[in-house]
């Protein structure tokens, strides 16, 4: 595997339901991302993990739980989601603290729908 | 307020031919880095080019260049010789050199279509 890899591609959930999304990356990075990406918005930033540092984006509601157990993997639980949180999920990685110059490079993302 | 404009929800272009989408930016930082994607249909987002707040020449890869005037805070994608294969979101994005900031900010896209 190369890049950055993101599971499952596609996801339906229920209202009541529990999940993860899962990512990886193969890059060698130290600094993980999660973003949404609803239909006619800006990506939203939701999370940043960087050197073991959480950077949290206090607006992200309680039903999303980032979890980082090392520097390659990235995980989002999700729990009694909303119809509204319906949307593509992106994970990127980047080089942390090594100038501006670092791009992300992202996932292919999860399409999660909330029925 | 926003931090990245992008004027042109939607542009059209005949292939074979050039074209430039709009990014102004607002920032306060003296440091900062500006970065054009490439979003597909199929999602993922594509890094093209990169250009750091002080490099004092204009970013060029391939077919793509930035048109970068600072005093201005522009930040201007030049794709030259459209292919087909170029048609999809375009989002400039930012990143500002405070505490070496990892965070991005993103505009809201240009979705670009090449005609045939």
């Amino acid at each position: 595997e190369t890049g950055v890899t993101q599971t499952p591609r596609h996801l339906v959930m229920g209202m009541t339901n529990k999940k993860s999304l899962k990512c990886e990356q193969h890059l060698g990075h130290n600094a993980m991302y999660w973003y949404k990406q609803s239909a006619k918005k800006p990506l939203e930033l939701m999370f940043v993990y960087s050197l073991e540092e959480r950077v949290e984006n206090n607006s992200v509601p309680s039903r999303f739980s980032p979890e980082c157990p090392n520097s390659s993997h990235l995980f989002l639980h999700l729990h009694t989601l909303q119809p509204e949180d319906s949307a593509l999920y992106l994970c990127a990685s980047s080089q942390a603290r090594t100038g501006l110059g670092n791009e992300q490079f992202f996932g292919p993302g999860t399409r999660l729908t909330v029925l | 307020a926003q931090k990245i404009t992008q004027t042109q929800p939607g542009m059209f272009v005949q292939e074979k031919e050039a074209v430039t989408l709009d990014c102004t930016y607002d920032t306060s930082d003296q440091s900062y880095g500006l970065f054009w994607y490439k979003q597909p249909s199929s999602g993922e987002m594509i890094f093209l080019i990169y250009q750091g707040s002080y490099d004092e020449q204009n970013a060029t890869e391939g077919r793509y260049s930035l048109n970068f005037q600072k005093a201005r805070k522009s930040a201007n994608l030049v794709i030259s010789a459209s292919q087909l294969g170029d048609s999809a979101m375009y989002f400039c994005a930012m990143r500002e050199g405070d505490n070496y900031g990892q965070n991005f900010v993103f505009g809201p896209g240009t979705r670009l279509s090449v005609l045939p």
